[in-house]
């Protein structure tokens, strides 16, 4: 069974600074995808970086990093100069490889961040 | 180009009603997956179909059905609705049979 787990429901951080949202996941998958996605009270869900597992360099999308662990299968976002625009839920995902199955995403349950002005 | 897009963007039914949710993809897109999102919590995920056939399903109840037209739209059916089924029913569409999804904004569904 895949797991998403977030185990920080909400996290604050003062404008312009850095902030590091954590996740881990559970598969015996070898090939799969991992993504962070936004989800502002418009309730859009927004794609903001996607890093694939059979690659060794972690993915940068501007202010937006991530740390890649494949070996502790963890996955955390960080978020540089931090604007009030980023205030949103965060939700991390999970896509394991593509079968006859269907191309299912599992999230875990959100983190919560608020930019302080 | 336009975006996913959903229909009603709020419903609101009473217990063991029926209710249709409708999702159209982002143009030339042919996947479309549905996913509920119950206050508090992460999306799971329903059903994903391709080319108008079901490729995936999630823990739901039969209740739950779905199909995809010739056009690539979806619906999202929901037969005897409980209190629980109160959530936010996301559709998300793909290009292909691949990792990339793009969310519409939802459909608010409250059951009393």
């Amino acid at each position: 069974a895949q797991t998403v787990t977030q185990s920080q429901p909400e996290m604050s951080v003062q404008e312009a600074e850095t902030v590091t949202l954590s996740c881990t996941y559970d598969t015996s998958e070898s090939n799969y995808y991992l993504f962070w996605y936004k989800q502002p009270p418009s309730r859009q869900m927004i794609l903001v970086i996607r890093q694939e597992a059979y690659k060794q360099q972690n993915a940068t999308e501007n202010r937006f990093s991530v740390n890649f662990q494949k070996a502790a299968k963890s996955f955390s976002l960080k978020i540089s100069d931090s604007q009030l625009g980023d205030t949103a839920m965060y939700f991390c995902a999970f896509s394991p490889t593509l079968t006859n199955t269907g191309n299912q995403f599992y999230f875990g349950t959100g983190t919560s961040l608020t930019v302080i002005p | 180009d336009a975006g996913v897009t959903q229909s009603p963007t709020h419903l609101i039914k009473t217990r063991g009603q029926q209710v249709t949710l409708r999702c159209s993809p982002i143009s030339g897109h042919k996947s479309v997956s549905w996913y509920q999102q119950v206050l508090g919590q992460g999306p799971q995920f329903i059903f994903q179909y391709y080319e108008k056939e079901e490729r995936g399903r999630g823990n739901f109840p039969d209740r739950f059905s779905a199909r995809q037209f010739p056009n690539y739209s979806s619906e999202l059916n929901v037969n005897a609705l409980l209190l629980g089924d109160s959530a936010l029913y996301l559709c998300a569409s793909s290009p292909g049979y691949s990792y990339e999804q793009y969310f519409g904004p939802g459909t608010r569904l409250t059951v009393t």
